[in-house]
């Protein structure tokens, strides 16, 4: 059981460049989102989606754009990229209980934008 | 809105002394609160939440809804204790915005 699959791990990008973070889930999660972690700022969500079809936005939209036409993937795009946009960026997924259940985190990837 | 406040950036203590990481938070409604860990080299994940009222690894956490605060507690740290904890909070119901706080990372001195 692979759990949260975030790909890739490490990316270097100029500013402008274009990219985009998979992320996969096996459990048939309908919760899935992403979150990005800079120093002293903690967590911060980004996008999230409780099924196929349905996205909405977190507290960092800007710069980013999600979609979700599968249960299973929940890729995030950066259209043109900026070093404010450097940071761990974080996918999760949870079944969708009203975020009482556990959400399941990828091991994150880390993105530099030069 | 809701806010998730950790005052302390960095805790330090030695092993055997009790451990406090604060939480308060702040939300309209009747919030879910939950306390995420993060080890060195591992995945983020769920440490306890407070409708389980369960104890995960020694540590418990209580609403206290009056003074808004989910403070995680541990009479004995031990070493392997050491990691980056957050606090996060949803709203429940059809609120699906999970926030977390700024986190705290705790030092367990041997």
């Amino acid at each position: 059981n692979a759990g949260v699959t975030q790909t890739p791990k490490f990316q270097v990008l100029k500013t402008g460049q274009s990219m985009t973070l998979q992320c996969a889930q096996d459990m048939n999660h309908e919760y899935m989102s992403w979150y990005r972690q800079d120093p002293g700022m903690g967590l911060r969500l980004i996008h999230y989606s409780v099924g196929a079809g349905i996205t909405d936005q977190g507290e960092v939209p800007n710069g980013y754009n999600v979609s979700r036409s599968t249960t299973e993937d929940f890729p995030l795009r950066l259209l043109s990229a900026a070093p404010s946009q450097t940071s761990v960026y974080f996918c999760a997924s949870s079944k969708l209980q009203g975020l009482t259940g556990e959400l399941f985190f990828g091991e994150g990837s880390r993105l530099t934008v030069l | 809105a809701q806010r998730v406040t950790q005052p302390e950036k960095l805790l330090s203590v030695f092993k055997g002394a009790p451990v406090e990481l604060k939480c308060n938070y702040s939300y309209s409604g009747s919030p879910e609160l939950f306390w995420y860990v993060q080890y060195s080299r591992q995945r983020l994940q769920l440490l306890l939440r407070h409708i389980s009222r369960e104890s995960i690894k020694g540590f418990t956490a209580d609403l206290n809804k009056g003074e808004t605060s989910f403070h995680l507690k541990k009479p004995f740290a031990q070493e392997e204790d050491s990691a980056m904890y957050y606090c996060a909070l949803s709203g429940g119901g059809s609120n699906y915005k999970l926030t977390f706080g700024k986190g705290t990372l705790l030092t367990v001195n041997p």
